[in-house]
């Protein structure tokens, strides 16, 4: 099955600055990757998701970054706001399967 | 509002009692999942339905058993309960979308149930 690993698992950023997160995957049949935002007591939220045939999609201050060929995929986030603090997950699924694997988490904190 | 609804939103059980999680979507959702959340292991499927009245086993399901009478609910249960099943579980529905590109899924989540087996 498909393994997503996941780094850095927390990660602290001034107000202002960009926050990376990066992801691997193992299949390389898989070509959907969403990303999840998390606030605390509540459930994961899709922020943004990217198809294998496209290798960077934006949506104002996050984007995605897809390398099929190295098989990871990344999330920017610019100018950083006290809001963005939350956990953010990485996963990917195989054409027409819908069930998502997971990474294991990324806590990121803004500081103001 | 439309979304998924998870009941309880917490519980503590003794080791071998049992419970049900109940998880309804209004969104006519074809497929619904169910995920536990543990520290540093992210989100992993315990069990899912692609329609009513079918389940299917995810990555961990020993322990849970899973029931789709209706589309719109899906429950989890715990017939035995152990300290190793302490966790936060998260129902989630989702449709699909096909382009030509490829298929993507739109997941929701319910706000999950804080689960601790003492």
């Amino acid at each position: 099955g498909e393994n997503v690993e996941q780094h850095p698992s927390t990660l602290s950023v001034q107000e202002g600055d960009s926050a990376v997160i990066k992801c691997t995957y193992s299949d390389s049949a898989s070509n959907y990757f969403p990303w999840y935002k998390q606030e605390l007591g509540k459930g994961p939220q899709l922020i943004i998701d990217i198809r294998s045939n496209v290798g960077e999609k934006k949506d104002q201050r996050i984007a995605v970054t897809l390398n099929k060929t190295a098989k990871h995929f990344s999330l920017h986030i610019t100018e950083t706001q006290p809001e963005d603090s939350a956990v953010y997950f990485c996963a990917a699924s195989e054409s027409n399967d819908y069930k998502l694997s997971f990474g294991a988490g990324t806590t990121v904190t803004v500081r103001a | 509002n439309a979304g998924v609804t998870q009941t309880p939103k917490f519980r503590v059980l003794k080791t071998g009692q049992s419970m049900t999680l109940l998880c309804a979507q209004d969104m006519n959702h074809e497929y619904m999942y169910w995920y536990r959340q543990d520290p540093g292991m992210g989100l992993r499927l315990i069990h899912y339905s692609v329609g009513e009245g079918t389940t299917a086993k995810g990555e961990v399901p020993d322990g849970y058993n899973v029931s789709r009478l209706k589309k719109q609910n899906f429950l989890l249960g715990l017939e035995s309960a152990a300290p190793s099943q302490t966790s936060v579980y998260f129902c989630a529905s989702s449709y699909s979308v096909i382009a030509g590109t490829g298929t993507s899924y739109g997941y929701t989540f319910g706000s999950g149930t804080r689960l601790t087996v003492v």
